[in-house]
């Protein structure tokens, strides 16, 4: 398996633009987790999926972010309206919950910048 | 809630011992990792420790568990260039997929 795959490496945007990050789980894995990573508040948990179905989204910062996962190997994360202040690295992560050690794999992530 | 701290940066001379602290408020923990990340990439598993364990040795890693102060280190022996990275530490109930992070730590080596 290739890993978790994200897409864009790299997206610049103006403020106001609609930014949508993709990512590729791992085949057979059933849990999907979305972070965000800046200098100021390190790595934040925003969303996570079971099964396709989102669990706990507690972590997304306002109404302006939205995720879905319409299949097993598919998640987009939107943001609508983008501000300057979104401007991180957002990363993507799968894992097989087994009831052991349930190891979390990251993708690459993609850095957003919202000038 | 859940929270796991850890202190942003710490410098070591080559070949000396790196030592990096995390604290969780979890007490239903039952697994706690620690990851790597390097530059410009995502995050991957370094190693790991069950809440029934105390201590935990790979190679010259070692993992050192107190959960009644509920604080997690890890032990680097004789640091190398190569583990310049920021390390974090993380948490997970035996119950949940939700695995919580820690801010992280930047590691730095100087010669």
């Amino acid at each position: 398996d290739a890993g978790v795959i994200q897409s864009p490496r790299h997206e610049v945007t103006e403020m106001g633009q609609e930014v949508t990050l993709r990512c590729k789980p791992i085949s057979g894995h059933n849990s999907l987790f979305w972070y965000r990573q800046t200098m100021m508040r390190g790595l934040e948990l925003l969303i996570y999926f079971n099964n396709n179905v989102p669990i706990d989204d507690s972590g997304m910062p306002e109404d302006r972010f939205s995720a879905k996962m319409p299949n097993a190997s598919f998640s987009t994360l939107k943001i609508q309206p983008s501000e300057p202040r979104d401007s991180a690295v957002y990363f993507c992560a799968s894992s097989e919950k087994t009831g052991g050690i349930t190891e979390a794999f990251f993708g690459q992530g993609t850095r957003l910048t919202v000038v | 809630g859940e929270d796991v701290e850890q202190s942003l940066f710490l410098s070591v001379r080559e070949g000396d011992s790196s030592v990096i602290n995390c604290t969780y408020t979890d007490s239903s923990s039952t697994y706690l990792y620690w990851y790597k990340q390097e530059p410009g990439a995502g995050l991957q598993l370094l190693t790991y420790i069950f809440s029934n364990m105390d201590m935990k040795q790979d190679q010259r890693l070692t993992v050192l568990l107190n959960k009644k102060d509920k604080h997690l280190s890890l032990r680097i022996a004789d640091t190398q260039t190569g583990d310049s990275a920021i390390y974090f530490c993380a948490e997970r109930e035996s119950s949940a997929s939700k695995i919580i992070f820690g801010s992280g730590t930047r590691l730095s080596i100087r010669p």
